[in-house]
């Protein structure tokens, strides 16, 4: 079945450490995002690729870094430059914005 | 500034006891409006896509409407298991991209 997968589910991350939460995609989407979750808020855009080798910042996107080398993945660094980084992580993506599909998350916390 | 706020932000609700939740948007470059469940700890799972006013789609319990400026998920006779996270998003076009914009969402439950 087609879908979108991220991991690790949980991350735990040292202060000062980077870490890199994957999403991978089989659906054949052009486009792939990352939101956060706090609690009790909606989603917010941190970073977009509308194609490979090209992305653009959301309205969070400081202390995050993205790639895109392949149309399949899309992973998102949490730089020890993001102070607040505990949240609730997750990717999404589309063909040309008709429905979006989600993956399951990833949970970050600071330890 | 496109905008999507969500009323009430919290609902609870007797077994049995229909209601509907508020999404009010903005109409810049609108794409589609979408309504999603997100059950605690998991991404969010779809539910309908509007793209007009007086549009109209039905799943099970839910029925989500739109207007001009509005939307409405109506939920008959609930459910325990219809206790979730409801949230509303608008699909936008921007420079060339399309991107959702999301509300805070509804926490509801559901009292058996």
């Amino acid at each position: 079945d087609g879908g979108i997968t991220q991991s690790p589910k949980y991350l735990f991350r040292k202060e000062g450490q980077n870490v890199t939460l994957s999403c991978e995609q089989n659906l054949n989407h052009d486009a792939m995002y990352w939101y956060r979750q706090d609690p009790g808020q909606g989603l917010r855009l941190i970073y977009y690729s509308q194609i490979v080798n090209d992305f653009q910042k959301g309205d969070i996107a400081e202390g995050y870094s993205v790639s895109r080398e392949k149309k399949e993945s899309f992973p998102l660094t949490v730089t020890s430059a993001q102070k607040n980084p505990t949240a609730f992580y997750l990717c999404a993506s589309t063909l040309g914005g008709y429905g979006y599909t989600f993956g399951s998350g990833t949970r970050l916390t600071v330890v | 500034e496109d905008q999507v706020t969500q009323s009430p932000e919290a609902l609870r609700l007797q077994e049995g006891e229909s209601s509907s939740l508020n999404c009010s948007y903005t109409v810049s470059g609108l794409r589609g409006l979408f309504w999603y469940r997100q059950d605690p700890g998991k991404g969010p799972e779809f539910l309908f896509t509007l793209y007009s006013a007086g549009e109209e789609k039905e799943k099970e319990r839910l029925k989500a409407t739109l207007t001009k400026k509005e939307s409405f998920l109506h939920i008959t006779a609930p459910k325990p298991e219809d206790s979730a996270t409801y949230l509303c998003a608008e699909s936008i076009h921007f420079q060339g991209a399309q991107k959702l914009v999301f509300g805070q969402g509804t926490r509801l439950t559901i009292n058996p």
